[in-house]
């Protein structure tokens, strides 16, 4: 497994402002991933945070919205920009070690946007 | 597009008898099948896979099974402890993808 940090824990926001969330992890790793959870819902998948480029979305979520960098192996953020209301949630980031197709999961920043 | 679905979404059960989730899946190149515990206000945490060349994988008290013809796999949890208590996820992924397709969760209390 690795041992993945995220900070910060909580946070709460201002609607129309931003907040960049830092994932970093012990081990160099093969794929990052940052998710959102919604209270008492699914985790949905945001983005695969590339290293070295631009990050892959899924359907629902944009660039300008969600901003990810990826630096180096071991460390990644995700930006939420312009917030509302409805961006109050849990956001997590994972990784997959190398090869092993399995995701562990960072603790989580819960925000709360008022 | 593909999906995992999860049954039932809350599930009660007296402590020490078995507790069973079932979730199906729509893509039928999925070969990984990893099941998550998330405890409140916790990260989900793996607690047990399969992947799709075994029918079934047991770890103590926490068995899955995986049936590749009617896509479909089980978490099964016998002599149930009030910490097995928690949100229980199952998930999907097709090797190479890196994506997991994650079921809705099964809220599960173990009643003393």
């Amino acid at each position: 497994s690795a041992v993945i940090s995220q900070k910060p824990s909580r946070d709460i926001c201002q609607r129309g402002t931003s907040l960049t969330i830092q994932c970093q992890v012990d081990s160099q790793v093969t794929m990052m991933f940052w998710y959102r959870q919604q209270p008492g819902q699914s985790l949905t998948l945001i983005a695969t945070a590339n290293q070295g480029s631009e990050a892959t979305y899924e359907s629902g979520f944009v660039i300008d919205k969600f901003p990810i960098s990826r630096p180096n192996l071991t460390f990644s953020t995700l930006t939420v920009s312009n917030m509302s209301p409805e961006d109050s949630s849990i956001y997590l980031c994972s990784v997959e070690v190398w090869q092993q197709e399995t995701q562990y999961f960072g603790p989580g920043t819960r925000l709360l946007v008022l | 597009g593909e999906n995992v679905e999860q049954h039932p979404s809350t599930l009660s059960v007296q402590e020490g008898d078995s507790a069973v989730i079932k979730c199906t899946y729509s893509d039928s190149a999925s070969n990984y099948f990893p099941w998550y515990k998330q405890e409140l206000g916790k990260r989900p945490q793996l607690i047990i896979d399969i992947r799709s060349n075994v029918g079934e994988k047991k770890d103590q008290r926490i068995a899955v099974t995986l049936n590749k013809t009617a896509k479909h796999f089980s978490l099964h949890i016998t002599e149930t402890q009030p910490e097995d208590s928690a949100v229980y996820f199952c998930a999907a992924s097709r090797s190479g993808t890196y994506k997991y397709i994650f079921g809705t969760g099964t809220r599960l209390k173990v009643l003393a």
